[in-house]
């Protein structure tokens, strides 16, 4: 069973600080997707990235890809109350049945103004 | 907008009673997947639906059924009813390229009295 995990659980901290995140996994997946969810609505996508070691930024937001396709971190600089959020990791592979998604557990992040 | 589309947004039922949960995808997509998100929990997999056929089964009660149909539209059925059914129910789907990526409807969310 793969199974992604992140790191912190939770996280407050005050608009402007620059902060981390992690999603690990002992399995490999040919892809990895990052999303935010706001109370009450559907995750959305942030970005996907497919290539050990790569590193895509969206604005303040950096995200990177391990070597062995097993981990991603995401950083954020400067954050703001807007930021605020559930992050979800979800690493994707293809089998005989189809595409498939694991889902990590998320971190709530919270940015104080 | 992530062009899925989930019908109705909000459900308020009885215990014991039954209810389907409706989900179109994304034009194109022949991949449906259906989560459940309690409060403040993550994501968790129910099933997920290729062209028609069942492909996957994750933690999904014998009390809820899913189908998918010809114009790729999906249902999740939930039968005699919990409290604990109370949740947010998400479908998602996803194309078949190599690199897919899931996009989320913005939800039903179920409440069980």
């Amino acid at each position: 069973t793969q199974l992604l995990e992140q790191s912190p659980q939770f996280l407050s901290i005050q608009e402007g600080e620059n902060l981390t995140v992690y999603c690990n996994s002992s399995s490999v997946f040919s892809s990895l997707q990052w999303y935010r969810q706001e109370p009450g609505e559907g995750p959305v996508l942030l970005v996907t990235v497919v290539t050990g070691g790569e590193v895509k930024k969206l604005k303040r937001l950096t995200f990177q890809f391990g070597d062995a396709r097993k981990d991603s971190s995401l950083h954020i600089t400067a954050a703001q109350p807007g930021d605020t959020g559930l992050y979800l990791c979800a690493g994707s592979h293809r089998d005989n049945y189809g595409q498939n998604f694991v889902f990590g557990p998320g971190t709530r992040l919270s940015v104080l103004p | 907008d992530s062009g899925v589309t989930q019908t109705p947004k909000h459900l308020i039922t009885a215990t014991g009673q039954r209810v389907t949960l409706r989900c179109s995808p994304r034009s194109g997509d022949l991949s449906v997947y259906w989560y459940q998100q309690s409060l403040d929990q993550g994501l968790q997999f129910l099933i997920h639906y290729y062209n028609g056929e069942e492909r996957a089964k994750g933690n999904i009660l014998e009390r809820f059924s899913a189908q998918q149909f010809p114009d790729l539209h999906s249902e999740l059925n939930l039968s005699s009813l919990e409290l604990g059914d109370s949740a947010l129910y998400f479908c998602a789907s996803s194309s078949e390229a190599a690199w897919a990526e899931a996009f989320f409807g913005q939800g039903t969310r179920l409440t069980v009295v």
